[in-house]
């Protein structure tokens, strides 16, 4: 069974400085990862998707993910964090029926 | 182009009360499903549809029942409601598999079973 896990439950930066999210997955056959990022109350928003090819994915917003087979990671990173950046990051695998699971997700605070 | 749309956007509801969550979208999509949110789990998959007429049980199915007579629409029915169904509830549809793209989600429906 696919499985997702996520870490950090609570993650604080500084405005301006770097932010990693980690994310790890367990699954049988090729990964499809997906980011999505959530404002209270809302709902999801996608910022970005591995199917295939460049392990390194870009995404919205300025964020980033680098897959890496070797240690099933795929972490989000951004180099410089903004306040409306502050929100709940959830990492998810897709199987071939498209159905997510997803990590518990991790609550980015973001100091002045 | 409406995307998918969920109603209610709140609901209060009595222990062993039963209702119906609404989901459509009309973006043609195949697949859909409904998810539902609880703090520290992350979204979990209740059922799922790949197509009208047919669908299948996701990870926490009990208390919950779904059916696709069409495209467009996918109902969640919770047939008495308990408080351990207090959650949010997510709609989301996809082209199936070939043309995968992104899961696009409704914007949920805050339920709270008193």
């Amino acid at each position: 069974a696919q499985s997702v896990t996520q870490p950090d439950i609570h993650i604080t930066v500084s405005e301006g400085a770097s932010l990693e999210l980690r994310c790890n997955y367990s699954y049988g056959a090729t990964p499809y990862l997906f980011w999505y990022v959530q404002s209270p109350g809302q709902g999801l928003q996608l910022l970005l998707k591995y199917f295939s090819g460049d392990t390194l994915v870009q995404g919205i917003k300025g964020f980033e993910a680098e897959f890496k087979r070797s240690q099933s990671s795929f972490n989000l990173r951004k180099p410089s964090v903004h306040w409306s950046d502050a929100a709940e990051y959830f990492c998810a695998v897709g199987n071939a029926g498209n159905m997510l699971t997803f990590g518990g997700g991790t609550r980015l605070m973001v100091k002045p | 182009n409406a995307g998918v749309t969920q109603t209610p956007k709140f609901q209060v509801l009595k222990t062993g009360q039963s209702m119906t969550l609404q989901c459509a979208q009309d973006m043609n999509h195949e697949y859909m499903s409904w998810y539902r949110q609880d703090p520290g789990m992350g979204l979990r998959l209740i059922h799922y549809s790949v197509g009208a007429g047919i669908t299948d049980q996701g990870e926490v199915p009990n208390g919950y029942n779904v059916s696709r007579s069409t495209t467009e629409d996918f109902p969640l029915r919770l047939l008495s409601a308990a408080p351990s169904q207090t959650s949010v509830y997510f709609c989301a549809s996809s082209y199936r598999q070939g043309r995968r793209g992104r899961q696009h989600f409704g914007d949920g429906t805050r339920l709270s079973i008193l």
